[in-house]
């Protein structure tokens, strides 16, 4: 199986600064269609996750521009630019690469 | 506007069965792979199963494998999750999961519904 390893596992982070996520694979993320199905997920408490980012750095729909993603072949990560009270909750990266698909540990952002 | 409804879930004794369904609505249910993955009490995201547009390929995680079946009906626009010989560890909020249209990504989850295996 692949394993995803998200760094840190919690981020106190003060409103209006940056926050960065890192996800490593234990294996390339290239499909064999060429694309990377690496993608970022958002979960606030007591919500089902919500997907941010897909195929490394392209927002999905509705997304705030304050999130990105950058990556290549095993190592990701997701910036927030300035981290807003709603941005609270725990991101993960997941990969639709190869089955079975797997989840990073989760990283808990929390504001100072 | 999209909409994944779970039902099906409560409590069940270990060695039981519970069949979970997921409503689908707005989007073209037809064309898309669903998903079902699950969340364990204050742990992390754990997927499940995987069945592709049509059914004809179907995926699960080894932890379930032999013991869950996903299906879907594209005529009611529903997906099912049939878990048999349920144990403890199965415990969690399952989440039915839809596929983006670009494929293999998890797009849209579900609200979750509650399984506890518990005597």
């Amino acid at each position: 199986d692949i394993v995803l390893t998200q760094s840190p596992l919690s981020s106190p982070v003060t409103l209006g600064q940056p926050a960065s996520i890192s996800c490593r694979s234990s294996h390339s993320l290239v499909h064999s269609d060429g694309n990377t199905y690496l993608s970022w997920l958002h979960q606030r408490p007591g919500q089902p996750p919500r997907l941010l980012i897909y195929q490394i750095s392209n927002r999905f729909s509705g997304v705030p521009d304050r999130f990105s993603g950058s990556g290549a072949g095993t190592d990701f990560t997701l910036k927030i630019s300035g981290v807003e009270a709603e941005d609270v909750g725990t991101y993960y990266c997941t990969q639709g690469t190869r089955f079975p698909w797997t989840f990073g540990q989760g990283t808990k952002v929390e504001i100072k | 506007q999209v909409q994944l409804v779970e039902s099906g879930g409560g409590v069940v004794q270990p060695g039981g069965s519970l069949r979970l369904s997921c409503a689908a609505s707005g989007f073209g249910f037809s064309g898309h792979g669903m998903h079902w993955a699950r969340q364990r009490p204050g742990t992390g995201l754990e997927w499940v199963a995987y069945i592709s547009w049509g059914g004809h390929n179907r995926e699960y995680a080894v932890s379930v494998g032999g013991r869950f079946t996903i299906s879907r009906d594209d005529a009611t626009n529903t997906v099912f999750l049939q878990m048999n010989s349920l144990t403890i560890d199965d415990t969690a909020v399952y989440y039915c999961v839809k596929e983006f249209s670009s494929g293999w990504t998890l797009d849209f989850w579900g609200q979750g519904n509650q399984v506890t295996v518990s005597s």
